[in-house]
């Protein structure tokens, strides 16, 4: 089992729309999250940065987690076409390693 | 703002060929880490590096070394450059503090072909 899973997409929505992606990790000792955007042939780019269990909302983006589930999100309130990119969950593992799902590729079109 | 520079954005090298790749990070964090990213694999991770001279295998370190004589650089070596190394590798960095580990900051990557 993949210590993080996460939908590779793509995903594609209108302009306008709520996004919603999600990653499930496998251990429950994992405990700092992080999304990154990643534009085509760019490194990721630091989105949210969460600890605990709960929503933290920065502008159009809000992470979620749930640790009782293993259960992370990001979701984007009124998606634009610049929102078109991959999305990586990360998390710190409990030996100190930063491991990440591989991507989701979300494309908004006008 | 934390700054991540990595010191080619693309480079082509022959098959045998000694590689060295090069990033440097101007926020003195501690932890600093070599990934290649592939498609459909995700980011692997290949060595990191808690300080100064220390270094950690990562999940596929086999073709690689890595270097860190300065707390702000780290580099990535690849021994003797083969076909399958062809990829984009990223560099990263973060702080580490009594709470744990932080945000982790990227370069730009650079894009390897070996022919």
């Amino acid at each position: 089992q993949k210590e993080v899973e996460q939908d590779p997409g793509p995903l594609s929505v209108p302009e306008g729309a709520i996004v919603s992606l999600n990653c499930t990790y496998s251990n429950s000792a994992f405990q700092y999250f992080m999304w990154y955007r990643q534009y085509s042939r760019k490194g990721p780019e630091l989105l949210m940065y969460t600890y605990s269990s709960g929503n933290k909302e920065d502008g159009r983006f809000t992470a979620q987690v749930d640790k009782s589930s293993k259960y992370i999100s990001l979701f984007i309130r009124d998606s634009q076409p610049s929102d078109s990119a991959t999305y990586l969950c990360a998390m710190w593992t409990n030996t100190d390693k930063l491991i990440f799902g591989t991507g989701t590729r979300l494309q908004v079109f006008p | 703002d934390v700054k991540v520079t990595q010191s080619s954005r693309y480079l082509v090298k022959r098959t045998g060929e000694k590689v060295f790749l090069e990033c440097v990070q101007d926020m003195d964090h501690e932890n600093m880490f070599w990934y290649r990213q592939d498609p459909g694999l995700g980011l692997r991770l290949i060595y990191f590096s808690y300080d100064v001279k220390m270094k950690e295998k990562g999940d596929i370190p086999e073709g690689y070394s890595v270097s860190r004589e300065k707390k702000e650089r780290f580099s990535l070596i690849l021994e003797s450059a083969s076909t399958n190394q062809t990829s984009m590798y990223l560099c990263a960095s973060s702080l580490f503090t009594l709470r744990g580990a932080t945000e982790a900051f990227f370069g730009q990557g650079t894009r390897l072909t070996v022919v």
